[in-house]
């Protein structure tokens, strides 16, 4: 079956750093989801990426899709203590119901 | 708020008793879905169900039974659970499950099994 990778499981940086996150698909994806889990809370949409080599921006996160199509990543550039939170991605294939990644917690220290 | 809630967002129950989680969506979707969230586990897909047919089952343990009466809830009945039963029980909604729909999370109910 489908299998989506993501690492790091956790990430500690300081605040102002930058941050990335990937996700691998061991098979090629149609498209490519991204939530936030806040502390405490529930997993969030984000976005969406459909095409190959797609790149979209939300202010200081900025997502990738492999041209290939079976990897991405979630970058934030200077982050700040708001972002901490775990960040899934969820892959599928189709008219296959995504598969979730294992979520890359972020911890911002002030 | 998602326009999806859960009831109960706690619950402390023991191995023998038998209880109920319900989720209602507002959103006017076709799919809904129970996920599990344990401390050192990814989120488990349980059950997926589209306009009330269950399409989904990934290997859920019969202790676990899920029940969609119309599009709008959904409920996970729940019956001799063991203390590794503990977490935190996701419901979602979508608008399909064709993969490409974002899912609507619920702010969940957190589950202890004693």
């Amino acid at each position: 079956g489908q299998q989506v990778m993501q690492i790091p499981q956790y990430q500690h940086v300081q605040e102002g750093e930058d941050f990335t996150t990937y996700c691998n698909s061991s098979t090629t994806l149609s498209n490519i989801q991204w939530y936030k889990q806040r502390p405490g809370g529930h997993p969030v949409f984000l976005i969406q990426l459909v095409k190959s080599g797609e790149v979209k921006k939300q202010k200081r996160l900025t997502f990738q899709f492999g041209e290939a199509k079976k990897n991405s990543s979630l970058h934030i550039t200077a982050t700040q203590t708001t972002d901490v939170g775990t960040y899934f991605c969820a892959g599928s294939g189709g008219s296959y119901i995504p598969t979730f990644g294992r979520g890359t917690s972020l911890i911002v220290h002030p | 708020e998602t326009g999806v809630t859960q009831t109960p967002r706690h619950l402390v129950m023991g191995m023998t008793n038998k209880k109920s989680l319900k989720c209602e969506q507002h959103l006017g979707h076709n799919a809904m879905y129970w996920y599990k969230q344990s401390a050192k586990k990814p989120l488990e897909l349980m059950f997926v169900y589209s306009l009330e047919e269950r399409v989904e089952n990934n290997s859920v343990p019969s202790r676990f039974s899920p029940e969609c009466p119309n599009s709008s809830h959904l409920f996970l009945h729940l019956h001799t659970l063991q203390p590794e039963d503990s977490a935190l029980y996701l419901c979602a909604s979508s608008r399909g499950t064709g993969g490409g729909d974002e899912q609507f999370f619920g702010p969940g109910t957190r589950l202890t099994v004693l």
